[in-house]
This record gives structure tokens, sequence and C-alpha cells, in this order.
């Protein structure tokens, strides 16, 4: 079956220390998308890539870091400058410009 | 102002009834409208995808897409408590790059 594969589910950040989450697809979707939802509220844009070696900020990019080495996969670090990292971290694709996104199940990220 | 904006919320209707959400969108060329349900807890999946002015019917779905008056609905005939969610409005600006901004969502609660 086709999909989005998020990992871990659930993460624990310490104070200082990154963490990286997980993003795998296997839709052959060219472009590739992190969201941070805060609790009753919408999806923030963090990053996005609509081709592998590129990729471009979102309206939220501080604090974060991505990389697009292979079509399949856009992991992303969440780093010590992120203050406020708790939320609910959604990795999404789609094939095309004008095309809807299909999300993965999501990453609960909480700080210890 | 937001350039998505939805009904604030949170909408109630009783079982069977017809529940409408509606959304609007800043002035700038659009090409793809969508929306999106999400349960607590859950991730987003789509549910109706329209690119043209008129009505488009799946089901127990319409949507409705005005481009001059810059709003795009979504009519739940026969609503069901499984239909209970958050439903998010998703705009592709022709100018952001294939990149969808989306509303705040709106709250429904289907009483049986």
């Amino acid at each position: 079956d086709g999909g989005i594969t998020q990992s871990p589910k659930y993460l624990f950040r310490k104070e200082g220390q990154n963490v990286t989450l997980s993003c795998e697809q296997n839709l052959n979707h060219d472009a590739m998308y992190w969201y941070r939802q805060d609790p009753g509220q919408g999806l923030r844009l963090i990053y996005y890539s609509q081709i592998v070696n590129d990729f471009q900020k979102g309206d939220i990019a501080e604090g974060y870091s991505v990389s697009r080495e292979k079509k399949e996969s856009f992991p992303l670090t969440v780093t010590s400058a992120q203050k406020n990292p708790t939320a609910f971290y959604l990795c999404a694709s789609s094939p095309g410009q004008n095309q809807p996104q299909h999300f993965g199940d999501g990453t609960r990220l909480s700080i210890l | 102002q937001k350039e998505v904006e939805q009904n604030s919320g949170p909408l109630s209707v009783p079982e069977g009834a017809i529940a409408s959400l509606n959304c609007t969108y800043s002035d700038r060329v659009s090409q793809s409208f969508f929306w999106y349900r999400q349960y607590s807890g859950k991730s987003p999946e789509l549910i109706m995808s329209i690119y043209s002015n008129g009505d488009k019917e799946d089901g127990r779905f319409t949507a409705q897409l005005n481009k001059a008056s810059q709003y795009v609905s979504l009519l739940i005939r026969d609503s069901q408590p499984s239909d209970s969610a958050t439903y998010l409005c998703a705009v592709n600006f022709n100018t952001n790059a294939g990149k969808s901004t989306f509303g705040d969502g709106t709250t429904l609660t289907v009483k049986p």
C-alpha cells in the first residue's frame, strides 16, 4: 500500500537537544511538506520541497532544518534554537502543483 | 487579514441535518481548492477537490466554488455523528508555487 510514514509517533526532547523527525513516502510524489499544528490551531508550513536537493522555507522555518537527498525522504530536524517545539508535526506529499496533499499520521513532540 | 478564513465555529447540527461550512480567500488568482477532514488527534484526510466554478458532488458531500465572490463551501447532507470533526479549507494560490494555504478549520459536532 502506498503512503506516507512518519516516525516516531511520540518524541521527547531534552533542553539543548536536536531531534530529527522522519518522513518517508512511496507514492512517487515530487513535492513534500512539513507542517506544525498547535492545539486548536490550523496548519503552519515549516519547510517544503518540490524536487530532490531543493527546499524552501515556509512561514515558520526558524529553529528547524530539513534535507531532501532522496525523493522518498524529507526529514525534519528540530534544533535547540526552537524554544517552543511542543506541537503535532505533520508531513505531507503531493504529486503536482495543483494536486491535493496526502498526510502521514504525524509525530507528537514534547519537551522533557 | 488571513489569506484563507473559515467560520470560527464550533458548528453543531442534529443528526440528519445539512451542515454548511464556509471558506473565503484573499483576492489572488487561485487555481485549486480542497476540503480536508481532521478527526481529533489524527492527521487531515482529503474529502473534496474543486477546481472550477459551480458544484461538485461526492456522496453526501457537495463542494461549491464561486471565484467571483472568492468563497468555497462544503455541504454535508444527512449529517452523521461520524462526521464530527474539524474541517480544513485549503487554497493553492497561483503565486504560491504549489503550496496550499490552510484556514484554521471549523469544528463540526453532529448530535444524535
